[in-house]
């Protein structure tokens, strides 16, 4: 049982240019998310999905797509990076949004645009 | 909107004591509340979950209180050991949101020495 994965772990862009975050479940989960963390601050949600084909914006949404064409995906896109873009960002996971639901975490994936 | 602190940022202290970590929340309205362990360069991992009906939750050497109506949690960690370094985060659902939607504080960063 893989739990949640996140690739790549590290990547470095350059501003303007695009790529995609991956994260995949295989707990049948139909609750994910994707929170960035930055120094001193606490998580941030940026989108998030309560099964698949439906999504949501979550706090800071600008600059990031998404899309859930299955329930085991949920890749995070940016469109045109910005320094204001580097962070660290997670995949959570969840058997639903009831509240009680361990709630689980990927290993992150440390991003850095130049 | 959801303001969540925790004190303190960082501590330090020598194995076998006893500790709290304080977190605070400025609106009690909320439909649970979560404390998470993150270990560097890893993802987050759920300690204890507190509905908020409930006054508390233990895990082994882990007790978790919950004061809604003053907004209030802590951690309370018993005969702490090298291995319980890390840094810990709260975490708030609201009532009326998505369910799934976490807000988290900065985190207590907390080292335990030999």
């Amino acid at each position: 049982n893989a739990g949640v994965t996140q690739t790549p772990k590290f990547q470095v862009l350059k501003t303007g240019q695009s790529m995609t975050l991956q994260c995949a479940q295989d707990m049948n989960h139909e609750y994910m998310s994707w929170y960035r963390q930055d120094p001193g601050m606490g998580l941030r949600l940026i989108h998030y999905s309560v099964g698949a084909g439906i999504t949501d914006q979550g706090e800071v949404p600008n600059g990031y797509n998404v899309s859930r064409s299955t329930t085991e995906d949920f890749p995070l896109r940016l469109l045109s990076a910005a320094p204001s873009q580097t962070s660290v960002y997670f995949c959570a996971s969840s058997y639903s949004e009831t509240a009680g639901n361990t709630i689980y975490f990927g290993e992150g994936s440390w991003l850095t645009v130049v | 909107k959801q303001e969540v602190t925790q004190i303190p940022a960082a501590l330090s202290v020598p194995e076998g004591e006893n500790l709290v970590l304080n977190c605070s929340f400025t609106d009690s309205a909320i439909y649970n509340l979560q404390w998470f362990r993150q270990d560097p360069g890893k993802g987050l991992t759920s300690l204890l979950l507190i509905q908020s009906s409930q006054r508390e939750q233990t895990s082994g050497r882990l007790n978790a209180s919950l004061d809604k109506s003053s907004g209030r949690s802590t951690l309370y960690i018993a005969a702490s050991q090298p291995g319980d370094s890390a840094t810990y985060l709260c975490a708030v659902t609201n009532r009326g949101s998505t369910l799934g939607r976490l807000y988290f504080g900065r985190g207590t960063q907390l080292t335990v020495w030999p």
